[in-house]
């Protein structure tokens, strides 16, 4: 079963508009994180953003934030004034506490931002 | 300043010959992961350490092997590539449990001819 669920294969976003990336997840357990991972077109892949399960604030670094709805266990990924730099593939994960370390990944969303 | 380094960049093997990637770390990290990575796919965990303890993925063929002789190494030894094995491989760490972000080399493009 596909644990981490993103709707949007490509998104389209004039620059400096804010965007919003989707992120669905699924676990039967209490403790978890969800990542957010950036990977550009030289594919290493870069992290952007953590939110425990239990933090009861959303994350925020610099331009990204998370938010974080628990109870529908979405952890969608918002930046802010996007710039032509942000035009990458992006990537949810999450690392399940009881599951041995294991982080899995999403299938990503292509992110395009038009001059 | 490179944290997690993998070598090499590039690597081309011919179908069948055996081919091991490298990882290396500087970070005294207790997990160390192998993904791979098809084109415009997620990447998909293949194993990983904690320490010395292996953890393999119910769905990685045996085709795909690991080493890690000791914190700061691990291998990724492909003993016979198929041309369905081209593709980057990525290797991570991170501390361990909890809510540690997972660090990323920079990948190994491995092309099967």
């Amino acid at each position: 079963a596909q644990k981490i669920t993103q709707t949007q294969p490509g998104m389209f976003v004039q620059e400096k508009e804010a965007v919003t990336l989707d992120c669905t997840y699924d676990t039967s357990d209490q403790s978890y994180g969800l990542f957010w991972y950036k990977q550009p077109s030289s594919g290493e892949m870069i992290f952007l953003i953590y939110q425990g399960s239990y933090d009861e604030q959303n994350a925020t670094e610099g331009r990204y934030s998370l938010n974080f709805q628990k109870a529908r266990k979405s952890a969608n990924l918002v930046i802010s004034a996007s710039q032509l730099g942000d035009s990458a593939m992006y990537f949810c994960a999450m690392r399940e506490m009881s599951t041995d370390d294991k982080i899995i990944f999403g299938k990503g969303t292509r992110l395009h931002i038009l001059p | 300043d490179a944290m997690v380094i993998q070598n090499p960049r590039y690597q081309v093997t011919q179908f069948g010959k055996p081919v091991t990637l490298s990882c290396s770390q500087t970070l005294n990290h207790n997990v160390m992961y192998w993904y791979q990575q098809k084109s415009s796919q997620a990447p998909k965990l293949l194993f990983h350490y904690y320490d010395k303890d292996f953890n393999n993925e119910a769905d990685t063929p045996d085709n795909f092997q690991s080493r890690r002789p000791n914190t700061s190494f691990c291998f990724l030894d492909i003993r016979s590539p198929g041309l369905g094995d081209a593709a980057m491989y990525l290797c991570a760490t991170s501390r361990g449990r909890g809510g540690d972000e997972a660090f990323f080399g920079q990948g190994t493009r491995l092309t099967v001819v």
